[in-house]
């Protein structure tokens, strides 16, 4: 089945280390995205790419950093600069950036810094 | 499960009855409108989507309509069954911006 998978469902790490979420999706879509939830907020925008090799900010890419080097891979890396890493992270994908066309998201990771 | 559901208002239905999800966009510009149905530690899953040339449009067991004069969006659920239970929450976008998430509904149906 087409899809988008995300690993580690859970992770944990010590403040003050990095630490990098994957993303992977065989539904040869050209964008993809990277959001971030929290309890009782919509998702916010962390980075985002259209083709290989580019990628943009979002909203709120401070602490953030990302890497497009395939298609299909879209790591996500939180930085120790980030200063409220707890969340959960959603990455998603579409077959055009910015259009109309729906999201589709993977089941995310849930990430606990202490 | 995620606590992603945390301090959001609140729907409950009974199982069999009909349930209304409503949200309230912001941006007169936006075109395109979708729903999502997330479940406890899982990801948004898409339900069904409208563009704006419409006021309604039906799917399995779902209905969306849209009200641009007061930027309106409801999402109707018949017949209600406990797999419904989730947050749902709506995204509004135009081309050449990124999608605007509301922070979303919790359904609750209730044997």
């Amino acid at each position: 089945d087409g899809g988008i998978t995300q690993s580690p469902k859970y992770l944990f790490r010590k403040e003050g280390q990095n630490v990098t979420l994957s993303c992977e999706q065989n539904l040869n879509h050209d964008a993809m995205y990277w959001y971030r939830q929290d309890p009782g907020q919509g998702l916010r925008l962390i980075y985002y790419s259209q083709i290989v090799n580019d990628f943009q900010k979002g909203d709120i890419a401070e602490g953030y950093s990302v890497s497009r080097e395939k298609k299909e891979s879209f790591p996500l890396t939180v930085t120790s600069a980030q200063k409220n890493p707890t969340a959960f992270y959603l990455c998603a994908s579409s077959m055009g950036i910015r259009d109309r066309n729906p999201l589709h998201f993977g089941n995310g990771t849930r990430l606990t810094v202490t | 499960g995620e606590s992603v559901g945390l301090h959001l208002p609140t729907l409950s239905v009974q199982e069999g009855d009909n349930s209304i999800i409503n949200c309230a966009y912001s941006n007169s510009a936006s075109d395109y409108f979708i729903w999502y149905k997330q479940e406890s530690g899982k990801g948004p899953q898409f339900i069904i989507d409208i563009r704006s040339n419409m006021d309604k449009r039906q799917g399995q067991r779902v209905t969306v309509l849209l009200n641009k004069t007061v930027k309106h969006l409801s999402l109707q659920i018949a017949a209600t069954q406990p797999g419904d239970s989730a947050v749902y929450f709506c995204a509004e976008g135009y081309y050449g911006q990124n999608f605007v998430f509301g922070p979303g509904t919790r359904l609750s149906v209730l044997p």
